[in-house]
Formats: structure tokens, C-alpha cells, sequence
């Protein structure tokens, strides 16, 4: 079955320390890959995509994320964490098949950021 | 530009009751996808409506339904409402044919 995992629930980093966010999927064929978050109360924004190409993409907020095919994995980094970073982080995959569009969340990894 | 808009923000029912969440894409999309976020979890899909029907539905009963009106907007329907369906729902709209949704910040729902 297809499924998306995100192992660290909970992850706390100081102000200015880099961050790593893991996310693992499982799937027949490559999919898309994607990385949103998620504010308190609020709804969820793109950070960066995967289709194809160079495995590693740039994102807004200063994050990245590298695509390794062999770990299938698409860890989410950022080198310096701002306290507005803190939020919920969400790994997702859709199917590499166009058209039809269900996305696949994994369960989230909550950011708390510590002065 | 609006992006994905979603009604009301937040809404309180008990169990038994009925309720309709609304959704309006973001502007030249057509395609809307509705999904369930309980309390500490990812996002569920519920369905996905392009032109008008019912193209794709995740693992939700029947008490879930939906419709998508020609200007594209979207109504999600919950009969029967259970204690475990209070949740946030989210609605993404995309092109057809897209890969990337863009999400509204959802409708809270509280079944008391």
C-alpha cells in the first residue's frame, strides 16, 4: 500500500540551529514529492515540490530538500531556524500519473523552537 | 488574487445533525479536493470533484457527500454527524491535469 512516514513526531531546535525533517514514502513508482506546513489555525502552504530533475529543491522560507531515490526519502532541511519557523510540517506524495490528484500526507512532524 | 476560500471557520453541531462546509477555488482553477484533519494527524482525502462529479473518493462512508457547482465552487455534506467526525476539513483546488493543490485554512467542526 502506499503511505508516507514521517518518524519524529515532536522535534525542538534553538534559534539559529539547522533543522532536518524526515520523511520516508512508499510507492510503486516514483511519485511526486512535497513538503507544506501548517500554522496554528491555519491551513496548509506549499514549501517546495519534487517532480523530476535535480534532487535537490529550493523552497520558500529558506527551506530545501533533497530527493534520494536509493533511501526513498525526502528529508526537508533549513541551515539556521527562525522562532517563526515553529509549525507543523507535513510530507505528502501524489501519484506520478497526472490527472487524477489525491494527495498522500504523512501524520506530520511538530517544530518547536526554543530561544 | 483570493485563494482557496472555505466557510464558515468554525462550526459546532451534535451528534445526529447535518452540516455543509462550503468551498470556493482559487481563481482559474477547476478541480477541488476535500480533505479531513483530526487533532494531531495529517490530512485524510475525502474526494475530489472536477466538472461537476465525483472523480476520486478516499476511505470515508457514505454520510460524506459533495457536489461542485458550475462556477467551480464546492459543498461538502456530513449526514448523520458522529462524535469522530469533528475535525478540521480542508479544500485544495488545483487545474486538472495539475499537481499542486492549494489549500484554504479550513472549516473547524466540534460535534458535541
Amino acid at each position: 500500500a502506499q503511505s508516507v512516514t514521517q518518524p519524529d513526531i515532536h522535534i525542538t531546535v534553538s534559534e539559529g540551529a539547522s533543522l532536518e525533517l524526515r520523511c520516508n514514502y512508499s510507492y510503486g513508482a516514483t511519485p511526486y514529492l512535497f513538503w507544506y506546513v501548517q500554522s496554528p489555525g491555519q491551513g496548509l502552504q506549499l514549501l517546495l515540490k519534487y517532480f523530476s530533475g535535480d534532487t535537490l529543491v529550493q523552497g520558500i522560507k529558506g527551506f530545501e530538500a533533497e530527493f534520494k531515490r536509493s533511501q526513498s526519502s525526502f528529508n526537508l532541511r533549513k541551515p539556521s531556524v527562525h522562532w517563526s519557523d515553529a509549525a507543523e510540517y507535513f510530507c505528502a506524495v501524489v501519484p506520478n500519473s497526472g490527472g487524477y490528484q489525491k494527495v498522500t500526507f504523512g501524520t506530520g512532524t511538530k517544530l518547536q523552537v526554543i530561544p | 488574487d483570493a485563494g482557496v476560500t472555505q466557510s464558515p471557520t468554525h462550526l459546532i453541531k451534535t451528534r445526529g445533525q447535518q452540516v455543509t462546509l462550503r468551498c470556493s477555488p482559487k481563481s482559474g482553477h477547476d478541480t477541488v479536493s476535500w480533505y479531513q484533519q483530526a487533532l494531531g494527524q495529517g490530512p485524510q482525502f475525502i474526494f475530489q470533484y472536477y466538472e461537476e462529479e465525483e472523480r476520486q473518493r478516499g476511505n470515508f462512508p457514505d454520510r460524506f457527500s459533495g457536489h461542485q457547482f458550475p462556477n467551480y465552487s464546492s459543498e461538502l455534506n456530513v449526514n448523520a454527524l458522529l462524535l469522530g467526525d469533528s475535525a478540521l476539513y480542508l479544500c485544495a483546488s488545483s487545474h486538472t491535469g495539475g499537481d499542486i493543490q492549494y489549500f484554504g485554512a479550513g472549516t473547524r467542526l466540534s460535534v458535541l
